[in-house]
C-alpha cells in the first residue's frame, strides 16, 4: 500500500500570511504514460464531507479561490495558501489515487495564529 | 444537482450486521464508479471500497475485505456496503462518494451516516 504522509501535523499561520502544508508518498505517484501526478487534496471543515480542492496535483477545482495551488511531483507534493482567510481554517488531507488502496494523508490542521 | 444520501446508520452490537444505503441522483449513475470512505470521531479519512460501474469490479482495503460487500443496484440509483462481524473500530461516519471519471478522486460525497458499534 501507498503510505502517505503530511507535514506538519498542524500550522497556526496569521491572516494574510502564507500557509504551506507537505504531503510525501512512499512511491512515486507519477505515472509514465500520461505524465499525470495521481495526488488529491481536500479540505474538511467539522461535521462536514470532505471538498475536493486540488486534483493532479496542480489543477486546481471549479469555484476554489486562487489563494490555493498545489506543486509537486513524483513522491513530494506541497499544497499552499497564498494569503490566509479566516475561512481556510480546516483540516487538509492529501489523497493518491495513484493505485488501490486509496489512501489518505493522516491530516494537517490549520489554524489562525 | 449531484445528491448522495446515505441511510442505515446507527448503533449495533459487535459482531453484528448493518447494511447501509446510498440513493444517488443528478447524474446517470452507472456511468460512474463509486466508492465508500469512512472516518471515526476525531480521526481521518480511510477509503473502504469501490465498485466499478456495472458492478462487475470491486476493490477493498484489506481492514474490511471479507467483512464488507460493495454492491449497487443500477436500476434504482444505489450504492450498498454490507458490514457483518462489525467491531468497535468500525464506529465512524460513513461517506459515499462518486469517482471522478479518470482517476478516483472525489468532487462529489454524501453527507455520511453513522455508525457506532458498541455493546
Amino acid at each position: 500500500d501507498i503510505v502517505m504522509t503530511q507535514s506538519p501535523d498542524s500550522l497556526a499561520v496569521s491572516l494574510g500570511e502564507r500557509a504551506t502544508i507537505n504531503c510525501k508518498s512512499s512511491q512515486s505517484l507519477l505515472y509514465s504514460s500520461n505524465n499525470k501526478n495521481y495526488l488529491a487534496w481536500y479540505q474538511q471543515k467539522p461535521g462536514q464531507p470532505p471538498k475536493l480542492l486540488i486534483s493532479w496535483a496542480s489543477t486546481r477545482e471549479s469555484g476554489v479561490p486562487d489563494r490555493f495551488s498545489g506543486s509537486g511531483s513524483g513522491t513530494d507534493f506541497t499544497l499552499t495558501i497564498s494569503s490566509l482567510q479566516a475561512e481556510d481554517v480546516a483540516v487538509y488531507y492529501c489523497q493518491q489515487y495513484y493505485n488501490t488502496p486509496i489512501t489518505f494523508g493522516q491530516g494537517t490542521r490549520l489554524e489562525i495564529k | 444537482e449531484v445528491q448522495l444520501v446515505e441511510s442505515g446508520g446507527g448503533l449495533v452490537q459487535p459482531g453484528g450486521s448493518l447494511r447501509l444505503s446510498c440513493a444517488a441522483s443528478g447524474f446517470t449513475f452507472s456511468r460512474h464508479w463509486m466508492s465508500w470512505v469512512r472516518q471515526a470521531p476525531g480521526k481521518g479519512l480511510e477509503w473502504l471500497a469501490n465498485i466499478k460501474e456495472d458492478g462487475s469490479a470491486k476493490y477493498y482495503v484489506d481492514s474490511v475485505k471479507g467483512r464488507f460487500t460493495i454492491s449497487r443496484d443500477n436500476a434504482k440509483n444505489s450504492l450498498y456496503l454490507q458490514m457483518n462481524s462489525l467491531r468497535a473500530e468500525d464506529t465512524a461516519v460513513y461517506y459515499c462518494a462518486r469517482d471522478r471519471s479518470g482517476g478516483t478522486c472525489y468532487y462529489y460525497w454524501g453527507q455520511g451516516t453513522l455508525v457506532t458499534v458498541s455493546s
